[in-house]
Formats: structure tokens, sequence, C-alpha cells
């Protein structure tokens, strides 16, 4: 059964550190999302990549978050330096990017981030 | 105005009642929608593809409304099992890219026995 894989699944960590968070996308999909999510703000994206390249990333703070795919079985999140508000739940979803199926996003089970 | 809009809820409902959500888009050029359901601690999964002629998969109708700008997902027979957040979910503007995926914050559902 092919599922999007993310790691860490949790991490806590104190103000001022670099997190780096890693997601293996379904193979054979070739958009791959970073959402970020709290109460507050519901699901936001933070970056798109479409075959590997770097689409839209507006959503994400470029000061302190970097998000690449060095390869087509990975894509990360990089906070550094993290902040409190950073704390939040972490998604990775990919998907087909065909216009046969534009709304089916497949996510991971999520990186719930706690700076301290 | 925020670009998707949802009554957060809770809705709390004894089972095997019908309830119904309804799901405000402000860009009159979305063109795909969708519901996304969000089980407690757990990633969104695609619950079903709204059309414009509308759609029913079991105990769920979705509705499209273009003249209001609304979309609508019924539950009939609620079960326990049903207990989540449906997310509201457009493809802003023109062409189906994924990458104008837009979430709302979700409405909760609690069904009581």
């Amino acid at each position: 059964d092919a599922r999007v894989t993310q790691t860490p699944r949790h991490k806590v960590t104190e103000m001022g550190q670099e997190v780096t968070m890693r997601c293996q996308p379904i193979l054979g999909h070739n958009t791959v999302f970073w959402y970020r999510q709290t109460m507050m703000q519901g699901l936001e994206l933070l970056a798109y990549f479409r075959n590997r390249a770097p689409l839209d990333d507006s959503g994400m703070p470029k000061d302190r978050f970097s998000a690449e795919m060095p390869d087509a079985t990975l894509a990360t999140l990089k906070i550094q330096p993290s902040e409190p508000r950073d704390s939040a739940v972490y998604f990775c979803a990919s998907g087909q990017g065909t216009s046969a199926f534009p709304g089916e996003l497949f996510f991971g089970e999520g990186s719930r981030l706690t700076v301290l | 105005r925020k670009e998707v809009e949802q009554d957060p809820g809770p809705f709390n409902v004894p089972e095997g009642a019908t309830v119904a959500f309804n799901c405000t888009y402000s860009n009159s050029a979305s063109q795909s929608f969708f519901w996304y359901r969000q089980d407690c601690r757990k990633e969104p999964k695609l619950l079903m593809s709204v059309y414009s002629s509308g759609n029913e998969d079991g105990r769920f109708t979705a509705q499209l409304n273009r003249a209001s700008q609304y979309i609508s997902l019924l539950i009939r027979d609620s079960k326990l099992s049903d207990s989540a957040t449906y997310l509201c979910v457009v493809i802003r503007g023109y062409g189906g890219s994924q990458g104008n995926l837009i979430f709302g914050k979700g409405t909760k559902l609690s069904v009581k026995p």
C-alpha cells in the first residue's frame, strides 16, 4: 500500500535550533507539497514542487525556512533558526499532478514540531 | 474575506441523524471542489470530489452551487465513525493546478451514541 512517509513524527527542540523534516513521496507522483497546520490558521501551503522544481514557496518565511527536493524520492523542509511560533504539525503530500486527479493529494502522517 | 470559509462547528449530532455542512468560496473563477476528511491527530484524506451536477457516494452527497459560490456535504444516517473534521478544498482559478489547492479550516463533526 503506497504511502507518503515523513520523519520525524515528533520533534521537541529549543528555540534557535535547526530542524529538518524529511518526506518520501509516493513513487510515481510528480507533485510534492509542504503544509503547516495549526488550530488558528488551519492548513497553510508552504512549498510546492512539480517534477522536483520549486513552483511556489510564497507561503514560506524565506528568512528561516527552506524546502528542497534533492531527488525524486526525498523532499526536505528546514527551519533555521526555529522559533516557538513554528510549533505546528507539518504535512508533506504528494500527487499525480494531472488534470484527471487535480484534487487528490496523499498526505503523510505529519511531523509534530514543538519549539520551546 | 478568506478564500474558503467554513463553520468550524462543532456539530454534535446523534447516531442516525442527517447533517449538512456548507462551505463558501470567494473566487468565482474556482473550477474544482473537494471534501477531505481529517480524523483527530491524523492526516487529511480525500473524501470525495464535488461535481457540478452533484454526486453521491453511499451516505454522502456533495453539491455545488456556483451562483451562490458554495459547496455542501450531506451525511445521512450518521455513524459514530463519521466523527471527524471535514475540510472543504477549492482549486483556485483555471487550469486545475494542484498548486492552487486552497483548504478551508474545517468543520468538526461529533456523532454521539
